[in-house]
């Protein structure tokens, strides 16, 4: 089945900073999406994107479909960006998402 | 919109015993897809349902089971609990045609004794 690594595994910025999240992927996807998991374990959507480019405040993500990476930009970063972020891909309309590792983001203030 | 809702939120058991959770998707969706995340093994796909039919599975054991209602509400039971079913169950919601953009509830974490 596809795979996904996520990298880095653990990332510890300055508050202010920004970051990038990076997401490999093994074969062709039709469903890529983003997710921040929160201090009490729900998943909060991000993005979907399987390709292409989107924005969303000081987020950002930029999936390269053809050379299999996306990549989550976080700017400015907050205390309350704090948390495990996780990427998930699904490459057929009806197969369950697969879930990278995830990287572990802590900002320090 | 309400967003999918799961109860119970946390659930004590002890080994051997079964339990059911429950999981609500978003209005108008018809695909739930269920989860589970531990420390060791990540997130990891148990089944997906979709118009009351068992559309995917992951590789569990039977002890791991489920089913959606025709209001698209689904359950899942797992019975004669282990120690290491020990974990945060999630359940994902989506339209399940075409655009499979899912999204998840709060979760159940589920501790076995």
């Amino acid at each position: 089945g596809i795979q996904v690594e996520q990298s880095p595994p653990d990332l510890i910025l300055q508050e202010g900073a920004n970051s990038t999240l990076r997401c490999n992927f093994s074969d062709s996807v039709n469903n890529l999406q983003w997710f921040h998991q929160n201090p009490w374990g729900q998943l909060i959507n991000l993005f979907y994107i399987p390709s292409g480019t989107k924005q969303n405040g000081r987020l950002s993500a930029t999936t390269v479909a053809t050379e299999r990476y996306s990549l989550l930009y976080i700017s400015s970063s907050q205390t309350t960006d704090s948390g495990v972020y996780f990427c998930a891909v699904s490459n057929s309309g009806n197969t369950p998402l697969v879930f990278g590792k995830g990287t572990r983001l802590s900002v320090i203030a | 919109k309400a967003g999918v809702t799961q109860t119970p939120r946390y659930l004590i058991k002890t080994r051997g015993q079964q339990v059911t959770l429950s999981c609500s998707p978003i209005s108008g969706h018809r695909s739930v897809s269920w989860y589970q995340q531990t420390p060791g093994q990540g997130l990891q796909f148990l089944f997906e349902y979709f118009s009351e039919t068992q559309r995917n599975k992951g590789n569990f054991p039977g002890r791991f089971s489920g089913r959606q209602f025709s209001n698209s509400r689904s359950e899942m039971n797992v019975s004669t609990l282990e120690l290491g079913d020990s974990a945060l169950y999630l359940c994902a919601s989506s339209l399940g045609v075409a655009i499979n953009e899912q999204f998840f509830g709060p979760g159940t974490r589920l501790t076995v004794l």
